[in-house]
């Protein structure tokens, strides 16, 4: 069964406004969660660790002012795409990690993000 | 340089074929390896882990060269329901945690 539930699965915004996706591990605590963004045939890339209970760690080349991450629980992180535009339509995908920092992450069902 | 790659495909097989996918890696610091499976418009699922010593889990192989710094997967009698993007993914060194992935192989099968 799936152990990282994200939440909504796809939305329809409007542009300037603002996004939540809330990303949730299942029956475990996930001290660190991935964010990930997929744009159509093209591969997963990395936006930003999320650490729970101080800032999140963003790649280079990601806005953290624009994609604010909150991890405040052991079982929650959440992704806020702040004053969307068209090109930030995506698919977001957060993930982790059930083990040792060597083991494949688990991802949760992903958010379809489209702006008007 | 990538660093980590795939031959894009689509790699187009009959039912009952056997197919290979290879992914290089370029930090040869890389310490674990994974094969992901992604349906259209889903989430990647965890297809398998790739061990030194390679590893098979029923029609599924996986390898790992790490001399030449690549991995592979071979699909034996191929069904249809394998149809899916097969994605690659490395965890680039062992203590930053982050898992870097390839931009995955399609694989359709036909009947």
């Amino acid at each position: 069964g799936a152990v990282v539930s994200q939440h909504p699965s796809w939305v329809i915004c409007k542009s300037g406004t603002s996004v939540k996706i809330e990303c949730r591990s299942l029956d475990f605590q996930a001290t660190t969660m991935f964010w990930y963004r997929q744009f159509p045939k093209q591969s997963l890339m990395l936006m930003a660790t999320s650490n729970e209970g101080s800032k999140a760690t963003y790649e280079q080349g990601v806005e953290k002012d624009k994609f604010l991450i909150n991890h405040a629980s052991l079982t929650l992180s959440t992704l806020t795409v702040t004053s969307a535009h068209p090109e930030d339509s995506s698919f977001y995908i957060c993930s982790a990690r059930v083990g040792p920092e060597n083991s494949p992450l688990h991802f949760g069902n992903g958010t379809r993000l489209t702006v008007t | 340089r990538k660093e980590v790659e795939q031959d894009p495909g689509p790699f187009n097989v009959p039912e009952g074929a056997t197919v290979a996918f290879n992914c290089t890696y370029s930090n040869s610091a890389s310490q674990s390896f994974f094969w992901y499976r992604q349906d259209c418009r889903k989430e990647p699922k965890l297809l398998m882990s790739v061990y030194s010593s390679g590893n098979e889990d029923g029609r599924f192989t996986a390898q790992l060269n790490r001399a030449s710094q690549y991995i592979s997967l071979l699909i034996r009698d191929s069904k249809l329901s394998d149809s899916a993007t097969y994605l690659c993914a490395v965890i680039k060194i062992y203590n930053t945690d982050k898992l870097i992935f390839g931009t995955g192989t399609r694989l359709q099968v036909f009947p």
